[in-house]
């Protein structure tokens, strides 16, 4: 597609269930990221892919959270025993390469209730 | 730690208005980058300008112009003659130059409403 795709938009959870949010980046885009923005917040960091490998997950807040991208395109953020602290919009981006600039998508909302 | 500092959290302007918005960065680099993205209501980042450290000339395109003072840790962003689609939120972003310039710290955001 022409830009970064996530799915669902919108997504309500009931506490302790878990969900998984979907990102198709830009074909070709050899990075991909995460990130978590709270309500009035700024996004913050955290996951970063290259092709297949997770170089970075320093950013995921516990071990509730897990990211994939197993044939580094595809990727794949789950949430195991969602909690209320978990009310988000997860953001992907993707880019071409070390010094390109990051595309965005429109993020999925995810409202545990 | 890198931190980035967006002091105003709404502005309100009438079409036309020239506005600024104000960024403040925090970074021990020597060397990183300086970042603006635009948020509309749909809810994607729109990246709009990345700048390099070692560049504090100043850059315009079009109604837009942005000011960096390395001296003031400084990178604000001014929009000329500013127009209803200009309104969304608006945030400054930093990054090291290095190996980690993948991960982007970002300030809290203005939102601009432009009024017709």
């Amino acid at each position: 597609g022409a830009g970064v795709s996530q799915s669902p938009r919108y997504k309500v959870a009931k506490r302790g269930q878990d969900v998984a949010l979907r990102c198709d980046p830009i074909s070709g885009h050899v990075s991909l990221f995460w990130y978590q923005q709270a309500l009035g917040q700024g996004p913050e960091f955290l996951t970063y892919f290259q092709n297949e490998a997770q170089l970075d997950k320093s950013g995921l807040p516990s071990d509730r959270f897990f990211a994939e991208r197993p044939e580094g395109s595809v990727s794949t953020l789950k949430i195991q025993r969602t909690q209320q602290e978990d009310s988000a919009v997860y953001l992907c981006a993707s880019r071409t390469g070390l010094l390109t600039e990051a595309f965005f998508g429109q993020g999925t909302r995810l409202t545990v209730v | 730690a890198q931190k980035v500092t967006q002091a105003q959290t709404e502005i309100s302007v009438v079409e036309k208005e020239d506005v600024t918005l104000d960024c403040v960065y925090e970074t021990r680099d020597t060397t990183y980058y300086l970042f603006w993205y635009k948020q509309p209501p749909s809810g994607e980042l729109v990246f709009l300008i990345r700048r390099n450290s070692f560049d504090e000339q100043n850059e315009i395109s079009g109604r837009y112009s942005w000011n960096f003072q390395k001296s003031t840790s400084s990178f604000n962003f001014t929009i000329t003659a500013s127009q209803v689609v200009d309104s969304a939120v608006y945030f400054c972003a930093l990054s090291e130059a290095g190996g980690s310039n993948y991960k982007l710290t970002f300030g809290k955001g203005t939102l601009l409403t432009v009024n017709p």
